[in-house]
Order: C-alpha cells, then structure tokens, then sequence
C-alpha cells in the first residue's frame, strides 16, 4: 500500500488562474480532508469530504471547493489564485470521520 | 477559541540531553490532543495521541488540563530525533477531526 498518494508534486500558476489538486486516500479508508500549510507553519484545516459530501469547513473562502468520487479520491480546487495562496496543500485520509489521519506527502503550489 | 500554541520555533540540544518541547490548547471543551513529527523529506506522522498514554520512540506526553498544556518530552535525545514537531487539537463540538496544529518546533539534536 503506498498510503496516501498526491499529485502533482509540485505547480507553479499566474494570479488568477484556476488550480486543481488532487488525492487518492489509503487503502479502506474513506474520508479526506484537505489542509493549507504556509511557510514557516502548522497544517491549517480546509474541508473535508465523506461519503462525497463535504462535512467540514475551515475559514477558506468559496474560491476553495472539492470533491469527492466514489471511488473515496478527492480533488481540491482553487479559483482566481492569489499570491497568498501559495503553500504546501496537504491531504489526509482515514477511516470515517474519527479514525486517524494519514498525510500524503502534499503538492507544493507556487502562485506567481 | 480554538488554538494551538508552540512558543519554540527551534529547539536545540546535544545528544544525551533531555527535551521538551511545549505546547499550549485553548479549548472550551474537552479535545483530544495529538503530537506529529516530520523527519526530512518525510510525511507528517502521527507520533503519539494523549488517549493512548504511551511512549513512542521513547517520547512522553501527558495532558494537564488545568494548564491546558501537553508537552512533548524524552529524557536523552538521540542524533534520529532531529525533525519538526508538531502539537494538535482535535475538538467534537461542531464536527469531527478537525485538526487544528500549532506552528511547530523544529527540534535539532547535535552529536
């Protein structure tokens, strides 16, 4: 099981473009949330999908959207980037909405 | 608030020595409370949770409500220690799993 997998590894866009990202969770697992890690600090928390609906959302605001497939994969977008959104984008996985989270090694976004 | 503070970006010590690394909640209720670490060029991991009240790798961490801390300690460091550190919180009121992490101390241990 290669655990948590996230691509692309690394992304470089222009201001105002659209980005998508995307995750494949851990073997039986089926819950994904999705995290923002800013240089020089801790994962912060943007949603989170189960059962293909989201059921948690951090302070990010509606330009940040996802899904997620029947297959448990999930995909974060971001519309009209901002330089502020660049950072680490993590993915974590589990086994419903309590068990513990799985990291992936993250996508690394570069807005320009 | 939820918050999760780590007053150390660095910690640095030699081999042998104790460490501690702190960490400070502000939680209304009653969360459940973790400590991640990052070895270089690694994933996030889990390296301990306070339900579970073990010691990993030869780390400890206890929960003292009344300070609202859980800090992170082991009595000699090893060289394989070096990495970022991590505290989170993880509350129930308004959902599930949410984490919510502290900046981070990067711990250095020299030979």
């Amino acid at each position: 099981d290669a655990g948590v997998t996230q691509s692309p590894t690394h992304l470089i866009k222009t201001r105002g473009q659209q980005v998508t990202l995307r995750c494949s969770p851990k073997s039986g697992h089926d819950t994904v949330s999705w995290y923002q890690q800013a240089l020089g600090q801790g994962p912060q928390f943007i949603f989170q999908y189960y059962e293909e609906e989201e059921r948690q959302r951090g302070n990010f605001p509606d330009r940040f959207s996802g899904h997620q497939f029947p297959n448990y994969s999930s995909e974060l977008n971001v519309n009209a980037l901002l330089l502020g959104d660049s950072a680490l984008y993590l993915c974590a996985s589990s086994l419903n909405l309590v068990g513990e989270q799985y990291f992936g090694p993250g996508t690394s976004l570069t807005v320009t | 608030a939820q918050r999760v503070t780590q007053p150390e970006k660095l910690l640095s010590v030699f081999k042998g020595a104790p460490v501690e690394l702190k960490c400070n909640y502000s939680y209304s209720g009653s969360p459940e409370l973790f400590w991640y670490v990052q070895y270089s060029r690694q994933r996030l991991q889990l390296l301990l949770r306070h339900i579970s009240r073990e010691s990993i790798k030869g780390f400890t961490a206890d929960l003292n409500k009344g300070e609202t801390s859980f800090h992170l300690k082991k009595p000699f460091a090893q060289e394989e220690d070096s990495a970022m550190y991590y505290c989170a919180l993880r509350g129930f009121s308004g959902g599930y799993n949410k984490l919510i992490f502290g900046a981070g101390t990067r711990l250095a241990v020299h030979p």
